[in-house]
């Protein structure tokens, strides 16, 4: 099994521009979460897709975020007029849904940096 | 709702040397437990986890861990520590019926030669 992949690694923007990123989950994982991390911090949840569809959000979440997992695979989040307080590591998961519960298997992360 | 505290937030050891990591937790509901390991500028790896049963429970690289349901607490042990174990770790909680994971602030463990 192949891991949980994020693209990209790193990333700079300056404030007001836009970025996406993209989270490839572990094949067959039918569950995908979004979480960000900032400096000295646990990582915090975002929002998590089941198959296609997002199903819960956190209110970390503006309006300025979205996050979509259109056919059920690959998911992208995109910021669009980023902060200099958007700055963090992004994190992606993924899980297989089973009886009991499911365990979350996280990407290396992608790390923003606003300037 | 859940949150997790894990009590200190840098545990200094030496080599081979014995560790407890401490988290509690709150919750109205049952919850889930599990410790992840996080080195520099990586993502998070699964180190243990508590769904059910037996309450001592086993992870990986020689780590366990121990849920006590009257005290809310789920802390992480190892015996003897290595360099390599050097790393933050973040204690996290999942409520019955929840499915997104709730994190401590993360301790950071430094193994001194």
């Amino acid at each position: 099994d192949t891991g949980v992949s994020q693209d990209p690694r790193h990333k700079i923007t300056k404030r007001g521009q836009n970025v996406t990123f993209r989270c490839d989950p572990i094949s067959e994982h039918n569950r995908l979460y979004w979480y960000r991390q900032t400096l000295g911090q646990g990582p915090e949840f975002l929002t998590y897709f089941q198959n296609e569809a997002q199903l819960e959000k956190s209110r970390l979440l503006s309006d300025r975020f979205s996050a979509e997992r259109p056919k059920g695979s690959f998911s992208t989040l995109e910021i669009q007029r980023t902060e200099q307080g958007d700055s963090a590591m992004y994190l992606c998961a993924s899980s297989l849904r089973t009886v009991g519960t499911d365990t979350q298997y996280f990407g290396p992360g992608t790390r923003l940096t606003v300037l | 709702a859940q949150s997790v505290t894990q009590l200190d937030s840098q545990v200094p050891v030496f080599e081979e040397a014995p560790v407890e990591l401490r988290c509690n937790y709150s919750s109205s509901v049952s919850v889930y437990l599990f410790w992840y390991v996080q080195y520099p500028n990586q993502g998070l790896q699964l180190l243990l986890k508590y769904l059910s049963g037996s309450t001592l429970v086993k992870g990986i690289n020689g780590f366990e861990a121990e849920f006590n349901k009257s005290q809310t607490s789920f802390h992480l042990r190892k015996p003897s520590v290595h360099i390599s174990d050097t790393a933050e770790y973040f204690c996290a909680v999942r409520g019955e019926g929840a499915q997104k994971l709730v994190f401590g602030q993360g301790t950071r463990l430094t193994i001194n030669p």
